[in-house]
């Protein structure tokens, strides 16, 4: 158990529908990173936060937004679904913002179906 | 543009038996590289994290070697277990202010007893 809670573990929504995806960091960790699974891509970096801020963007699409709360937690929020959106949402945490020393500890991601 | 390439694609090895996984890497400036472990379904775990200046670095059976002058990584694993079967990614992380990190598409080794 990596400590990073992510809900919900499984989803299911039809095209077009907006989804939340939640994740609460480690204890005492103020970076919250996203990334996202797909069978075609691989895992792909979507956005970094530290302690409320947004501090990195990867590869995330504009129908796709996320934020970091004051009590660290962050949300992933996807609008417009499509069925490529279908994928293995992962959410990170470290305890500092960059360089080599922070280890990341991954979730064990939300499953998000579009049909 | 940054790229990760892993190499093979899969791999097949029995029990006992000690393989190694190859990553090359086009990525930067280099910050630097981190090889995961990925069980099928399961969040990527941190095998190892290397800078510029180390060119080994060991997590118990694991092995990670960096050439930053041909920027290629390589991750041995020895004497392997059934419990190694897993996807092994190889990420290389740009240098300065902020985190953007470039994946590798993973190599998927099986362990057969």
């Amino acid at each position: 158990d990596s400590g990073v809670t992510q809900t919900p573990k499984h989803l299911i929504t039809a095209t077009g529908q907006r989804v939340t995806l939640r994740c609460s960091p480690r204890s005492g960790d103020l970076s919250v990173y996203w990334y996202q699974q797909s069978l075609d891509q691989g895992l792909q970096f979507l956005i970094h936060y530290y302690n409320g801020e947004e501090r990195a963007k990867g590869n995330i699409l504009e129908r796709f937004s996320a934020q970091q709360f004051p009590d660290l937690h962050s949300e992933l929020n996807l609008s417009s679904l499509e069925l490529g959106d279908s994928a293995l949402y992962f959410c990170a945490s470290s305890s500092v913002s960059t360089g080599p020393g922070n280890t990341i500890y991954f979730g064990e991601g939300s499953w998000l179906t579009v049909v | 543009k940054n790229q990760v390439e892993q190499s093979p694609q899969s791999l097949i090895i029995l029990e006992g038996k000690n393989c190694t996984l190859q990553c090359n890497y086009t990525v930067s400036p280099f910050s630097n590289l981190r090889w995961y472990k990925q069980d099928t379904g399961r969040g990527p775990v941190s095998l190892t994290i290397m800078t510029f200046s180390e060119n080994t670095k060991s997590n118990g059976r694991y092995t990670a070697t960096l050439d930053a002058d041909t920027k290629q990584s390589s991750l041995h694993i020895t004497a392997s277990q059934l419990s190694d079967s897993a996807s092994y990614i190889c990420v290389v992380s740009v240098k300065g202010g902020s985190y953007i990190p470039t994946f590798g598409r993973g190599t998927s080794l099986i362990v057969h007893p």
